[in-house]
């Protein structure tokens, strides 16, 4: 597609339950990124995958995410026995196989996914 | 470890010049990122520095130090619709045509008239 593309663009979920979280890539971006941003602050970073190699997942703050990326496609982010404390805007990114004006291998971001947990 | 400082906020009037200060440690460099990122809206790329000295794209422009791990944004001209947040990250490492970016907390500028 054009750009990286999240959804929902909001999610609403009560304490404990589980939820998804959907990016769709740029089409041929081998690297996508999952960050958190909190109310007010910076991004955290989460994972990252690249290709086919193992995904760096020192970011995910405990054993309740996860996430899964099919070749290069689709990647989703899954938060179980969510808390309060998870609500934040997820943002994800894809980087470009060639330097496209936007730094060596730049990000683009998605518009996010703002989840609230009450 | 990983560190990335820049001022909280600021606050400049429309016309004016503004510097945003960044200075990083990090366990590699291979890159340095402006970003801007209006309320409610995802990050969109301002500058890319990976050599010293000061890239210039209109009214913005960057500055990188890498032996004094120092960089700035410098906003010139400034109009209204720079307010925003201002957000320096670093690549510590590039790895197969990609690699993580460490963000600062972001810098909430503020333009008044």
């Amino acid at each position: 597609g054009a750009g990286v593309s999240q959804s929902p663009s909001n999610k609403v979920t009560e304490k404990g339950k589980d939820v998804e979280l959907r990016c769709d890539p740029i089409s041929g971006h081998t690297a996508l990124y999952w960050y958190r941003q909190r109310l007010g602050q910076g991004l955290e970073f989460l994972i990252y995958f690249q290709g086919n190699s193992a995904p760096d997942k020192s970011g995910l703050p405990s054993d309740r995410f996860s996430a899964e990326r099919t070749g290069e496609s689709v990647s989703t982010l899954t938060i179980q026995r969510t808390q309060q404390e998870d609500s934040a805007v997820y943002l994800c990114a894809s980087s470009s196989r060639q330097p496209q004006g936007m730094g060596l291998y730049g990000y683009t971001f998605g518009s996010g996914t703002r989840l609230t947990v009450v | 470890g990983q560190n990335i400082d820049q001022p909280t906020e600021m606050t400049a009037t429309e016309g004016a010049i503004v510097q945003i200060n960044c200075t990083y440690q990090t366990s590699g460099f291979n890159g340095l990122f402006w970003y801007q990122q209006h309320a409610g809206e995802a990050p969109t790329f301002l500058s890319y520095n990976v050599l010293d000295g000061l890239e210039e794209k209109g009214r913005f422009s960057s500055f990188l130090s890498r032996s004094k791990g120092y960089s700035y944004l410098l906003l010139k001209e400034l109009q209204m619709k720079d307010s925003a947040s201002y957000l320096c990250a670093v690549r510590p490492l590039i790895y197969n045509q990609g690699g993580k970016l460490i963000f600062g907390q972001g810098t909430e500028l503020s333009v008044k008239p």
